[in-house]
């Protein structure tokens, strides 16, 4: 869904590094999401938001820290990448202020830290 | 906090057959269940979707059906065809209260022609 951007598209870093994530969203939704899908783990929140000054941690938030720039930009980062941060990252977002429960995800970031 | 359980992780199935993927939850206070796919390469995408007041929803080859009172619900693709090749996720919704859905871990469905 070209609504819903994730650069870069795959990424491979080293432990240690620092690296960005970023997000964006042409749909005008208040609520945006990070997930980490690993095989067999399925969609594991990292953080979400609820809009620009509300920030709140998911179920695996520990190592990753995020930052809403706007109502239209939610990047992720990884302070100190570590082996076991190499997944699939997805951003999704969702119209709360309309009552949609609906999740509209971007296409994914490969990362793989070595 | 809810628990989604889905299964199986992988269905083989011959081009033509029915497939069912079933998930179970735990929390009584979810009320809505979406269903997603994710293709090769691309983000999971909303097929289809049940609220607690419906049993039964239907569109075109696919179906969900939903039992309350046993907390599970489950998908239907009738008719496979390869392209029904792809992940497919369940998950569970408080709607009313965070609308953060649970996600089930996946089944990868393979279509065989």
């Amino acid at each position: 869904d070209a609504d819903v951007t994730q650069t870069p598209r795959n990424r491979i870093t080293k432990t240690g590094k620092r690296i960005m994530l970023e997000c964006s969203q042409t749909k005008g939704h208040d609520r945006m999401y990070w997930y980490r899908q690993d095989p067999g783990l399925g969609l594991r929140l990292i953080y979400y938001s609820f809009d620009v000054k509300d920030i709140n941690k998911g179920e695996i938030s520990d190592g990753y820290s995020v930052s809403r720039q706007a109502q239209a930009k939610f990047s992720l980062s990884l302070e100190s990448a570590i082996p076991n941060q190499t997944a699939l990252y997805f951003c999704a977002t969702s119209d709360f202020r309309q009552g949609q429960e609906t999740q509209y995800f971007g296409p994914g970031t490969r990362l793989l830290v070595l | 906090g809810e628990n989604v359980e889905q299964h199986p992780s992988t269905l083989s199935v011959q081009e033509g057959d029915s497939a069912v993927i079933k998930c179970t939850y735990s929390d009584s206070a979810s009320n809505y269940f979406p269903w997603y796919k994710q293709e090769l390469g691309k983000g999971p995408q909303l097929i289809i979707d049940i609220r607690s007041n419906v049993g039964e929803k239907k569109d075109q080859r696919i179906a969900v059906t939903l039992n309350k009172t046993a907390k599970h619900f489950s998908l239907h693709i009738t008719e496979t065809q390869p392209e029904d090749s792809a992940v497919y996720f369940c998950a569970a919704v408080e709607s009313g209260g965070s609308y953060i859905p649970t996600f089930g871990r996946g089944t990868s469905l393979i279509v065989h022609p």
